[in-house]
């Protein structure tokens, strides 16, 4: 168990540009959370996945952001058409159960910067 | 609006000491807390969680507290090591949820 890895560690964009996050959870975890958290404050939902099916977005995956899970494994995140708004640690997490006794296990994060 | 609160951004304790990390929520339907520690360049690691049916929750050297008529919890660290030196987050969800929502932390310093 090499615990929850995510890819790239940082990225600096320009505003306008695409960029993709990687992230591999645990692999006997079948559910995979994406947060953001931005200077100062907590992490916040974004999207939830229980193996490749999305099945909860939060008001802040705006239509610019586009998440997956092929095959219930990796996950992707993708933000079109960056904005400096957009700069924050995007975070994925993953789960065995909706309570599992050890809680969700976060990976060290993607930090984003677009100039 | 924020959910989950943590009022106090720092805290600095002397070692061996007792530190003491507060939080409060306005959702009445939370029923799971969680408490989170993070180092720097780190993602949140578990510590700690209580349900709603509890009101304290002992670990080693953690006991979280768990006052559901004021929405208050707490976190207790005795005593207090300068490796527990982080920023700590209190979480809560509701029942069914999957999602968490996380309070803005609390930087805890300790000082050997």
């Amino acid at each position: 168990d090499t615990g929850v890895s995510q890819d790239p560690r940082h990225k600096i964009t320009k505003r306008g540009q695409n960029v993709t996050f990687r992230c591999d959870p645990i692999s006997e975890h079948n559910r995979l959370y994406w947060y953001r958290q931005t200077l100062g404050q907590g992490p916040e939902f974004l999207t939830y996945f229980q193996n490749e099916a999305q099945l909860e977005k939060s008001r802040l995956l705006s239509d610019r952001f586009s998440a997956e899970r092929p095959k219930g494994s990796f996950s992707t995140l993708e933000i079109q058409r960056t904005e400096q708004g957009d700069s924050a640690m995007y975070l994925c997490a993953s789960s065995l159960g909706l309570r599992s006794p050890n809680g969700q296990y976060f990976g060290p994060g993607t930090r984003l910067t677009v100039t | 609006d924020q959910q989950v609160k943590q009022n106090s951004p720092s805290l600095s304790v002397q070692e061996g000491r007792i530190s003491i990390l507060n939080c409060d929520y306005t959702n009445s339907m939370f029923d799971y807390f969680l408490w989170y520690k993070k180092y720097p360049a780190e993602g949140p690691t578990f510590l700690i969680s209580i349900s709603s049916i509890k009101d304290k929750n002992e670990d080693g050297r953690f006991t979280v507290f768990l006052n559901k008529s004021a929405k208050h919890l707490s976190l207790h660290i005795v005593p207090s090591q300068p490796g527990d030196s982080a920023v700590y987050f209190c979480a809560a969800s509701e029942t069914g949820a999957n999602n968490l929502f996380f309070g803005t932390g609390t930087r805890l310093t300790v000082i050997p």
